[in-house]
């Protein structure tokens, strides 16, 4: 069983329109992450969220939303994409232990933007 | 804030080689450290990790020890494979932020055989 899971895998679409990624985990964990990497590997985060918080990198513009139907799924939606918006993103999860975070990644999903 | 500095690469190396990757860091006390190893095309997976001064992580003949005095966690494997190319990370949680992970630039590493 795949412990994160992220769909699409691949995803092309053109500039203007609105796009979302679905993130998935079945580790029982309380906290999701989504991140970004660019062509140069360097990976951002982009927020964290838990049942109690969300936590948005202040560099991240606001057409990107993170949404959680419940406690396993964080998805990420974008508005109004831009050519800079390609990327891979990757979900990820944890459970809040307050010493060790390990975080737990999907596959990641790229992001090409025509 | 928090930050993760590596060495940059690529580095290249032939099989059976010995591996060094640097990892210094910046933090407000005393962060766990983690290395995460990224295969091509695949995510991130976690290599090895330490929760305080002068632990030793190890996995896969790899290894990294939690240096406070120098703020350092360089990585180590005594020979490498062909199997060993990837991307790797170092990495620290930002316990200010939700305990996000802060990475490294990351490091390409490219075994020959």
């Amino acid at each position: 069983d795949t412990a994160v899971s992220q769909t699409p895998k691949y995803l092309v679409t053109q500039m203007g329109n609105d796009k979302s990624i679905k993130c998935e985990q079945n580790l029982g964990h309380d906290t999701m992450y989504w991140y970004k990497q660019d062509s140069k590997k360097f990976l951002k985060i982009m927020f964290s969220y838990n049942n109690k918080e969300l936590i948005i990198n202040e560099t991240v513009p606001n057409r990107f939303s993170p949404k959680s139907p419940d406690k396993a799924h964080l998805n990420l939606h974008i508005n109004s994409l831009e050519l800079g918006d390609s990327a891979v993103y990757f979900c990820a999860s944890s459970r809040q232990t307050g010493v060790l975070t390990e975080a737990f990644f999907g596959q990641g999903t790229r992001l090409t933007v025509v | 804030g928090d930050s993760v500095t590596q060495m940059e690469g690529p580095v290249t190396l032939s099989e059976e080689a010995f591996l060094t990757i640097n990892c210094t860091y910046t933090a407000t006390g005393y962060p766990s450290l983690f290395w995460y190893v990224q295969y091509p095309g695949e995510g991130l997976q976690l290599l090895l990790k330490a929760t305080k001064a002068d632990d030793k992580g190890s996995n896969k003949g790899f290894e990294a020890t939690y240096r406070k005095e120098t703020t350092s966690f360089h990585l180590e494997k005594g020979s490498v494979q062909v199997s060993d190319s990837a991307v790797y990370f170092c990495a620290l949680p930002n316990n200010n932020a939700g305990n996000m992970l802060t990475f490294g630039g990351g490091t390409r590493l490219m075994v020959k055989p």
